[in-house]
């Protein structure tokens, strides 16, 4: 079974620009979550998707965004892009999540957004 | 979810067994206990998951307390591609869907 892809891998945009990423789960998995990795704030949740609905929401500002497609294909989109966005952008899939313990996330090779 | 202490790296020489400790004192009874793995600028590897059994696959073994207050992660014959971030993270059963990374521990395998 093929794992999470994400699209595209590398991306360098320049401040103000948005940017849509991509992420296609593993097959018959429902929930699409997205992080975001950096340096100095390490690896931090922005959202969940399930059922094409966003279930749960990091601390992030409204710049961030997502949405969820009814073959649970997921996309982000980032908009007014900052210097501090420059991140490696990180989808995980699980089969059903509800939240049970068994749930387990299984990560793509992530997106690897640059800002100048 | 509850917090989780790692020590920051650790080293382990190559065909020897990497012990990697984690310490999650204020857990609660619903939590299990997760482990993954970041090589670099890759996404993170799901290695194993337990919630109060020793569990083991192909990749592992997890050892959990009796009181579950901490674990060890044990790669049993390291390889240099193991060199890697290891993540322990403890997560709820329930509501908390999300997983909390911390700092995790950079183990290096020595040749």
């Amino acid at each position: 079974k093929a794992g999470v892809t994400q699209t595209p891998r590398y991306l360098i945009k320049t401040r103000g620009q948005q940017v849509t990423l991509s992420c296609s789960p593993i097959s018959g998995h429902r929930s699409v979550s997205w992080y975001q990795q950096t340096p100095g704030q390490g690896l931090q949740f922005l959202f969940e998707y399930f059922s094409e609905t966003q279930r749960n929401k990091g601390n992030f500002p409204g710049r961030f965004s997502g949405r969820q497609f009814s073959n649970s294909r997921s996309e982000m989109n980032v908009s007014t892009l900052e210097l501090g966005d420059s991140a490696l952008y990180l989808c995980a899939s699980s089969l059903v999540g509800q939240g049970a313990g068994t749930d387990t996330q299984y990560f793509g090779p992530g997106t690897r957004l640059t800002v100048l | 979810d509850a917090k989780t202490t790692q020590p920051p790296s650790m080293d382990c020489a190559e065909g020897r067994a990497a012990n990697l400790p984690c310490n999650h004192s204020t857990i609660s009874g619903n939590e299990y206990v997760y482990w993954y793995r970041q090589i670099h600028s890759q996404g993170p590897q799901y290695i194993i998951h337990g919630l109060k059994n020793n569990e083991t696959n192909e990749m592992a073994s997890l050892i959990i307390t009796e009181d579950r207050k901490s674990s060890t992660l044990i790669l049993p014959h390291a390889t240099l591609r193991d060199t890697a971030v290891y993540y322990c993270i403890v997560r709820n059963s329930g509501s908390a869907r999300q997983l909390t990374f911390g700092s995790g521990t950079q183990l290096t395998v020595l040749p």
